[in-house]
């Protein structure tokens, strides 16, 4: 099915693990952007892509690492777990042309949790 | 990028008219106004955009002031299903970097 697609959607992990949650996109869009949810801080950005190969930070990259080898995927992979790290995390994609006006769709999130 | 100011929270009874208020008054002339909710358990869903003109949907209108530093989403109608975190923000045309960022948004409460 087309769209933007999120793996696994629950996770439950002990401190310390490496655990790598997966984003899959359909439509070759450009952008690519993970988010984290907490209560009380709504969305806040860790990386983003704006093509293959090519990441930047967002408001709170630490602890995480991001590639992009293909358009389609933009893993984000927590090297060592920590409890702070358990939270929901969206990945979303966009079109890069006249991004201005570009809808930004988001995939259905990934329960994290890290005991 | 631009910062958005939103309240809280609100509340509206069903079937009367809402109206979501944002604030961005550091907002660039190619900046486009968005507007994303997000019911519980999933994730944002785009509701409209913008960048001067007032702009109507099937989901939602939205009003844009003349200085543009300022915007409301007006849902005519709330029903039950409108009970969201509605988020406002700005997305800059196709120049500078990409840290799109949502901030906590308003949570909408309908009143049966």
């Amino acid at each position: 099915d087309a769209g933007i697609t999120q793996s696994p959607r629950y996770k439950i992990t002990e401190t310390g693990r490496q655990v790598t949650l997966m984003c899959h996109q359909t439509w070759s869009h450009s952008y690519m952007f993970w988010y984290r949810q907490d209560l009380g801080h709504g969305l806040r950005l860790i990386y983003y892509s704006a093509a293959a190969d090519i990441t930047d930070k967002g408001e709170v990259p630490d602890g995480y690492v991001v590639s992009r080898s293909k358009t389609e995927n933009f893993p984000l992979t927590l090297e060592s777990a920590t409890r702070s790290q358990t939270s929901v995390y969206f990945c979303a994609s966009s079109e890069s042309l006249d991004r201005g006006r570009s809808t930004i769709y988001f995939g259905e999130g990934s329960w994290l949790t890290v005991v | 990028d631009a910062k958005t100011t939103q309240p809280n929270s609100m509340e509206s009874n069903e079937e009367e008219p809402v109206h979501l208020p944002c604030n961005h008054s550091t907002i660039s002339g190619t900046d486009y106004i968005h507007w994303y909710r997000q019911l519980p358990s999933q994730g944002p869903e785009y509701v409209i955009h913008g960048l001067t003109s007032n702009v109507n949907n099937r989901m939602a209108s939205l009003a844009i002031a003349e200085d543009r530093k300022s915007s409301t989403l007006i849902l005519h109608r709330a029903t039950l299903r409108d009970a969201a975190v509605y988020y406002c923000i700005l997305r800059a045309s196709n120049f500078g970097n990409e840290k799109l960022t949502f901030g906590t948004g308003t949570r909408l409460t309908i009143i049966p």
